[in-house]
C-alpha cells in the first residue's frame, strides 16, 4: 500500500478483555516499531522488529502486552487483560533499513484504545 | 536515560508571525535530531532532521539547527500561517539505536 496502515481506527474494551491491533508496513519495509501515545505526550517507544526477528521489546511496559511479526510483514500488538491505563493512541511506524542512508520511519494514523 | 524537552503549550499566534518553539534534549554521544509534526486528523510525519552537530534541517520553510554546545534544536519559521496550525513533537535518535525518543509535543494554532 502507499503508507503505513492499522487497524482498527478506534477499539472500545472493557477493562480485564484482551485486545489486538493490527499493523500494516509500507511493502517491502524492514524494520516496524510500535510506540504508544498518551493523551498529550509524545510517542514511547514499545518495542522494535528487524524483519521477524523482535530485537528490542524494552518498552513493553507490562508482560500484559505482547507484539509478533511472524513473517516478517504484518504486525500485531496484543494486550491481554486491558487496564484504564492502558488507553492511549498505539502507533506504528516502519522503515526501509537500507545500510548507509538515514532510514526514516513512516507512521501509521494509529489505533485510539479507550479501556473502560 | 535519553530524553527531550520541549516547551509548553499550546502556542498561538497570528498569520505571518515569527515562530521559535524551544527543544533541548539529554543524550550520550552524538545523537540524531528530528522535528515531526501531526496535522489534525493526520499521522506524525517527519519535518526535518539533523544528524550532527551544526547541521541545519530545513523543510516547508521551517529551520532547526543542532546545537551540541546547549544540547538544543529549536524550531524557528519566519512566516506562520494558518496552514501550520499542528502539533510539533521534537524527538532523538541515539547513535546506533533504532528507536526514537520524543518530546511530549506542542500544540501550535495560527489564527487569520
Amino acid at each position: 500500500g502507499a503508507g503505513v496502515s492499522q487497524s482498527p481506527r478506534y477499539k472500545v474494551a472493557k477493562r480485564g478483555q484482551d485486545v489486538a491491533l493490527r499493523c500494516d508496513p509500507i511493502s517491502g519495509h524492514v524494520s516496524l516499531f510500535w510506540y504508544q501515545q498518551a493523551l498529550g505526550q509524545g510517542p514511547e517507544f514499545l518495542t522494535y522488529f528487524q524483519n521477524e526477528a523482535q530485537l528490542d521489546k524494552s518498552g513493553l511496559p507490562s508482560d500484559r502486552f505482547f507484539a509478533e511479526r511472524p513473517e516478517g510483514s504484518v504486525s500485531t500488538l496484543k494486550i491481554q487483560r486491558t487496564q484504564q491505563e492502558d488507553s492511549a493512541v498505539y502507533l506504528c511506524a516502519s522503515s526501509l533499513d537500507e545500510t548507509g542512508t538515514y532510514n526514516e520511519q513512516f507512521f501509521g494514523p494509529g489505533t485510539r484504545l479507550t479501556v473502560l | 536515560g535519553d530524553s527531550v524537552t520541549q516547551m509548553e503549550g499550546p502556542v498561538t499566534l497570528s498569520e505571518e508571525a515569527f515562530l521559535t518553539i524551544n527543544c533541548t534534549y539529554t543524550a550520550t554521544g552524538y545523537p540524531s535530531l528530528f522535528w515531526y509534526v501531526q496535522y489534525p486528523g493526520e499521522g506524525l510525519q517527519l519535518l526535518l532532521k539533523a544528524t550532527k552537530a551544526d547541521d541545519k534541517g530545513s523543510n516547508k520553510g521551517f529551520e532547526a539547527t543542532y546545537r551540541k554546545e546547549t544540547t538544543s534544536f529549536h524550531l524557528e519559521k519566519g512566516s506562520v500561517q494558518v496552514s501550520d496550525s499542528a502539533v510539533y513533537f521534537c524527538a532523538l535518535r541515539r547513535q546506533g539505536a533504532q528507536k526514537l525518543v520524543f518530546g511530549q509535543g506542542t500544540r501550535l494554532t495560527i489564527n487569520p
